[in-house]
């Protein structure tokens, strides 16, 4: 199956500082990508959808100018936490859709933030 | 607006026990049905994906159905294992363009030894 890669695997950051988390899709080409967060025993939330070359598209609630989703390239799509607090301690999980004849996601092993 | 919901949360069972995990959505209208198993602290490993058209799939000692009309899916494992002990996720994927998939709430699975 496709491998999708995500790092940093965990990151430990101080309150007010930014971090960068990066998804790749290593053996295949992923015009879209989607980025999950899932907060202790709790189910996996979209968060956004990320697609090359144009702006992500955010589900409801969720502050674009908080989490900001670059996708440069069809293998790469960055997310930003920005001034990160406590609260934005999660698992974050990001996906890439793969179009062969199904239309399939393939997951992350997903980044371990901690906000100190 | 699709909600997934998956009964039970958390089940106990002992090892060699056959199971059935349930899944349940809001709106028939899908294109198709996954199921996912994910281990603490981990992502997600994909296990069956049916689609709209399709009733069940297999692998191995799992088989997953899908009944779209009524809006339910069962992931069942037959002679379980400790090494299946984890967190099962279903998550349906809606008819329209967006491709985004709506994630059931999870059932915790521990088989003991």
């Amino acid at each position: 199956g496709a491998v999708v890669s995500q790092h940093p695997s965990w990151v430990i950051c101080k309150s007010g500082t930014s971090v960068k988390i990066e998804c790749r899709s290593l053996d295949f080409q992923a015009t879209t990508m989607f980025w999950y967060r899932q907060f202790p025993k709790q189910s996996l939330m979209l968060m956004a959808t990320s697609n090359e070359g144009s702006k992500a598209t955010y589900e409801q609630g969720v502050e674009k100018d908080k989490f900001l989703i670059n996708h440069a390239s069809l293998t790469l799509s960055t997310l930003t936490v920005t001034s990160a607090h406590p609260e934005d301690s999660s698992f974050y999980i990001c996906s890439a859709l793969a179009v062969a004849g199904l239309i399939e996601q393939f997951f992350g092993p997903g980044t371990r933030l901690t906000v100190l | 607006k699709q909600e997934v919901t998956q009964i039970p949360a958390a089940l106990s069972v002992p090892e060699g026990e056959n199971l059935v995990l349930n899944c349940s959505f809001t709106d028939s209208a899908i294109y198709n049905l996954q199921w996912f198993r994910q281990d603490p602290g981990k992502g997600l490993t994909s296990l069956l994906l049916i689609q709209s058209s399709q009733r069940e799939q297999t692998s191995g000692r799992l088989n997953a159905s899908l009944d779209k009309s009524s809006g339910r899916s069962t992931l069942y494992i037959a002679a379980s294992q400790p090494g299946d002990s984890a967190t099962y996720l279903c998550a349906v994927k809606d008819g329209g363009a967006t491709n985004k998939l709506i994630f059931g709430t999870g059932t915790l699975l521990a088989v003991q030894p």
